[in-house]
């Protein structure tokens, strides 16, 4: 089993839906969460991280469920710029040691 | 801003070649980290090294080496390139304090071995 699953997708939303992500994880000792985004063929960049009550920056919300061990993000109002995959990171209690979801691609169209 | 610049953005080379992969960091930062990805397999853990000459393999270490002569510089070495090796690879920091400690990636090299 995954340390970390993600539904692929592709999710295909028009622009202003609002579509949410979830993600889970199978360690329980899993401290930090973290939602990156990354675009075609390019780097993963970090969107936010995920703080136990929750956590918003703009558009998008962050939600952490340790009992159910899953982490959450929406996205409000999506964009055309919003298109890209977001993956899923959580850190199993040891600095050095980040596991990662496979993605959920997301376009969202005119 | 964190930057983690990696030498080649691009690379094609042949089975059996040496392959060095160059990464820098401009932050200070004491981990550095390499990383592969492939389409499915998400990303996975090579080797990363916590301090100078300090290096600690992760997940996929079979067919890599790494380097850190320099706090700054962490390369990664393919002693005799396969097939299986072309992939995506990115190098990472891990800031340090605060209890948040995040990954900052370069701009990654997509190697291609044939």
């Amino acid at each position: 089993r995954k340390e970390v699953e993600q539904d692929p997708g592709p999710f295909n939303v028009p622009e202003g839906a609002t579509v949410a992500f979830n993600c889970t994880y199978s360690n329980s000792a899993s401290q930090s969460f973290f939602w990156y985004r990354q675009d075609c063929r390019k780097e993963p960049k970090l969107l936010m991280s995920v703080y136990s009550s929750g956590n918003e920056d703009g558009r998008f919300t962050a939600q952490l469920n340790r009992a159910s061990q899953y982490i959450s993000l929406l996205i409000r109002d999506s964009k055309l710029s919003d298109s890209a995959t977001y993956l899923c990171v959580v850190n199993m209690n040891n600095f050095n040691k980040f596991y990662f979801g496979s993605g959920t691609k997301l376009n969202v169209k005119p | 801003d964190v930057k983690v610049t990696q030498s080649s953005r691009y690379l094609v080379k042949r089975t059996g070649e040496k392959v060095f992969l160059e990464c820098v960091q401009d932050m200070d930062h004491e981990n550095m980290f390499w990383y592969r990805q492939d389409p499915g397999l998400g990303l996975r853990l090579i080797y990363f090294s916590y301090d100078v000459k300090m290096k600690e393999k992760g997940d996929i270490p079979e067919g890599y080496s790494v380097s850190r002569e320099k706090k700054e510089r962490f390369s990664l070495i393919l002693e005799s390139a396969s097939t299986n090796q072309t992939s995506m690879y990115l190098c990472a920091t891990r800031s340090e304090g605060g209890g948040d400690e995040k990954l900052f990636f370069g701009s990654g090299t997509q190697l291609s071995v044939l």
